[in-house]
Formats: C-alpha cells, sequence, structure tokens
C-alpha cells in the first residue's frame, strides 16, 4: 500500500481557500486517491476522489499533476464548519472489499 | 447515498463485562465491512476485516479472543468486545464496502462510530 504524507495542521482564515498537499511517492499504476473529511466524534465522511489531473465537486476540488506523485485538495472559502481533520488515502480502485489505511491526517483549523 | 449505522452511539460499562456494538447498512448489501478504532488525537486504526458467511480476519496485534466478529448477514456485523477494561476505551467506527454495479469498484461508507468508555 502506498504511503501517504500530509501536513500536520494548517490554519485558515474564514473565506481563504485552503490547499492541502499529500505526498504519495510510491502510488501504484491501479491506485486511486481519496480524500476524507472527519469530525470530532463522527466517523470519516467522503469528500472526493480522482485518479489524475483535476476533479471538482460541489465542495472540493482534487488536483493531480502527471506523475501521480502528490495530490492537493483545494477548499474554496472555507468556514467554521471545515474545521476538521482531513485525510489523504491511496488505494487500489478495482478491489471491492479492500481496506482503508489512514495516515494521520491534517487538522484544519478555521478561525473567524 | 449510502447509509451505514452504529449503535450504541455511546456507551458506558464496567471494566470486566462485554460490549456488543452494532454496524448497519441500511440501504445496500455489503459483503465486507470494517472495524476501525480510534483513540484521542490519534488516526484510525483498522482492526479487522469482516467477511459475510465467513471468520473475520485480525489485524496484526489485534486479539481476535478479546474483539469477536460476527457478520451474519449482508446487512450486519457486530464486534462485541469482551472482558473489557479501560484501555479498551476507544472510538469504535465500522465501515461497509459496497459493489458498485457490475464493476468491483472499492466504494466504503463509514458508520457514525461508537463511544466505549470502560470505568
Amino acid at each position: 500500500l502506498a504511503k501517504t504524507t500530509q501536513p500536520i495542521s494548517m490554519d485558515s482564515y474564514e473565506g481563504q481557500e485552503v490547499n492541502i498537499t499529500c505526498s504519495h511517492n510510491n502510488i501504484a499504476t491501479n491506485d486511486y486517491i481519496t480524500w476524507y473529511q472527519q469530525f470530532p466524534s463522527q466517523g470519516p465522511r467522503f469528500i472526493i476522489q480522482g485518479y489524475k489531473t483535476k476533479v471538482t465537486n460541489e465542495v472540493a476540488s482534487l488536483f493531480i499533476p502527471a506523475d501521480r506523485k502528490s495530490s492537493t485538495l483545494s477548499l474554496p472559502r472555507v468556514s467554521l464548519s471545515d474545521t476538521a481533520v482531513y485525510y489523504c488515502l491511496v488505494g487500489v480502485i478495482n478491489q471491492a472489499g479492500t481496506a482503508l489505511i489512514f495516515g494521520k491526517g491534517t487538522t484544519l483549523s478555521v478561525s473567524s | 447515498g449510502a447509509v451505514v449505522s452504529q449503535h450504541p452511539s455511546r456507551v458506558i460499562c464496567k471494566s470486566g463485562t462485554s460490549v456488543k456494538i452494532e454496524c448497519r447498512s441500511l440501504d445496500f448489501q455489503a459483503t465486507t465491512m470494517f472495524w476501525y478504532r480510534q483513540f484521542p488525537k490519534q488516526s484510525l486504526m483498522l482492526m479487522a476485516t469482516s467477511n459475510e458467511g465467513s471468520k473475520a480476519t485480525y489485524e496484526q496485534g489485534v486479539e481476535k479472543d478479546k474483539f469477536l466478529i460476527n457478520h451474519a448477514s449482508l446487512t450486519l456485523s457486530t464486534l462485541t468486545v469482551t472482558s473489557a477494561h479501560p484501555e479498551d476505551s476507544s472510538f469504535y467506527i465500522c465501515s461497509a464496502s459496497r459493489t458498485s454495479g457490475t464493476s468491483s469498484y472499492n466504494e466504503q461508507f463509514f458508520g457514525p462510530g461508537t463511544r466505549l468508555t470502560v470505568l
């Protein structure tokens, strides 16, 4: 399984754009990249997933360079409610029933 | 969207007792469910993989006789913490894997977690 490295913590203010970068130097060809969000005392919640280039949904964008050795989660105009832990995971897309292995995650703190 | 529930959401028990936690996939069938444990300010740690109708696969260092897992149906997996002790106090989270259509795309959905406190 590809190991991921993220910053331990980040601070931001309301209304700013936040970019969290994840390194996954030994990502395999069949691996995809997924980001989860976790609030205290809750289960992780899926944010976004991608394989290459750029993916955008209603809450975030995911940028993946051509070499796929890193990825950046972009949260536009964060609010206080975006304060959470964000996990970057790398896993095989075509293996149903494969466990997700969580790294340490990035604790994002948004202030007013 | 796919929903996974856990029951109870919070439990307090005395040392030496056993506690059962249920994980249900409410609107899909889950051949595989996973159990994680999370200590304060730490990441989720995978405890075991639970496959319907077969024995669970435990991660290294997780005692299978202490953490009993049963996956008797495609929508229900249970984790029983036997003879619980204060060091077992933690946040237990399950996830359920759904096969998307005819593909083997790995979709996983997490439950809300169960806070176990052993006195």
